[in-house]
C-alpha cells in the first residue's frame, strides 16, 4: 500500500537550519508531485510549495520563498523540505502529501526554541 | 491570493441525520478545461487530512458515498448522509487552482 514516512519531531534554536524528510513507497514517485504544507495546531492549513519529482521543477507560495527548499531523491524515493532560518513563528507541524492529496504522511512537529 | 470562507464554524449533528457545510471562494475556480478545483479535507482529531471529495463532486477512493460534493463556479457544499460518530473532526475546503493552493480555515464536526 501507499505510505509516506516523515522524520521524526525536530527541536532547533533560532536561526537553525532544518531538513525533513518524506521517504515514499507504494507508487511511482518519479512522476508524481508532493507538496508539503505548514499546520500551527488549532489553526488550518498552509500550502508551503510542490515539486514533481520528474525533474526536480518547483512551485512555492510566495510566503514561503527563501525560508523553504524543496528537493526530492528519486533513487530513494524520498522528498526533503529544508527551512531555513528558523524563528519561533516556524513552529508548527509540517505535512508531505502527493498531489492532490489522496495521501499523506504523519506530520512532523518542528519546535524553534532556544 | 483566492480566499476560501467556510460556514459554519462548527455543526453538532446528531447520529443518522445529516450535516452541510459551505465553502465560498473569492474567485471562479472553474478552469477552462471544464474541471472545478475545490477539494474537500477532513482531519480527524490528531490525525493527518484525508481527502474526501476531488474536483468538486468527485468521492475519493475509500470514502463512504455518504459524502457528496456540489457547487458552482465560487460557492461549494459538502453534504454528509446519515453522519455517523467516525466523521467527527474538521472539514476543510481548499482549492487547487492556483498558486497559493489556500484552504478555509475549518468546520469542526461534532456528535450530538
Amino acid at each position: 500500500q501507499v505510505k509516506l514516512q516523515q522524520s521524526g519531531a525536530e527541536l532547533v534554536k533560532p536561526g537553525a537550519s532544518v531538513k525533513l524528510s518524506c521517504k515514499t513507497s507504494g507508487y511511482t514517485f518519479s512522476t508524481s508531485y508532493m507538496s508539503w504544507f505548514k499546520q500551527i495546531p488549532g489553526q488550518s492549513i498552509e500550502w508551503i510549495g510542490m515539486i514533481y519529482a520528474g525533474d526536480g521543477g518547483t512551485g512555492y507560495n510566495q510566503k514561503f520563498k527563501g525560508k523553504a527548499t524543496l528537493t526530492v531523491d528519486t533513487s530513494s524515493s524520498t522528498a526533503y523540505m529544508d527551512l531555513s532560518s528558523l524563528t519561533t513563528e516556524d513552529s508548527a507541524v509540517y505535512f508531505c502529501a502527493d498531489y492532490p492529496g489522496r495521501y499523506w504522511g504523519q506530520g512532523v512537529m518542528v519546535t524553534v526554541s532556544s | 491570493d483566492i480566499v476560501m470562507t467556510q460556514a459554519p464554524l462548527s455543526v453538532s449533528v446528531t447520529p443518522g441525520e445529516s450535516a452541510s457545510i459551505s465553502c465560498r471562494s473569492s474567485k471562479s475556480l472553474l478552469h477552462s478545461n471544464g474541471i472545478t478545483y475545490v477539494y474537500w479535507y477532513l482531519q480527524k482529531p490528531g490525525k493527518s487530512p484525508q481527502l474526501l471529495i476531488y474536483r468538486m463532486s468527485n468521492l475519493a477512493s475509500g470514502v463512504p458515498d455518504r459524502f457528496s460534493g456540489s457547487g458552482s463556479e465560487t460557492d461549494f457544499t459538502l453534504k454528509i448522509s446519515r453522519v455517523e460518530a467516525e466523521d467527527v473532526g474538521i472539514y476543510y475546503c481548499g482549492q487547487l487552482l492556483e498558486n497559493p493552493f489556500t484552504f478555509g480555515s475549518g468546520t469542526k464536526l461534532e456528535i450530538k
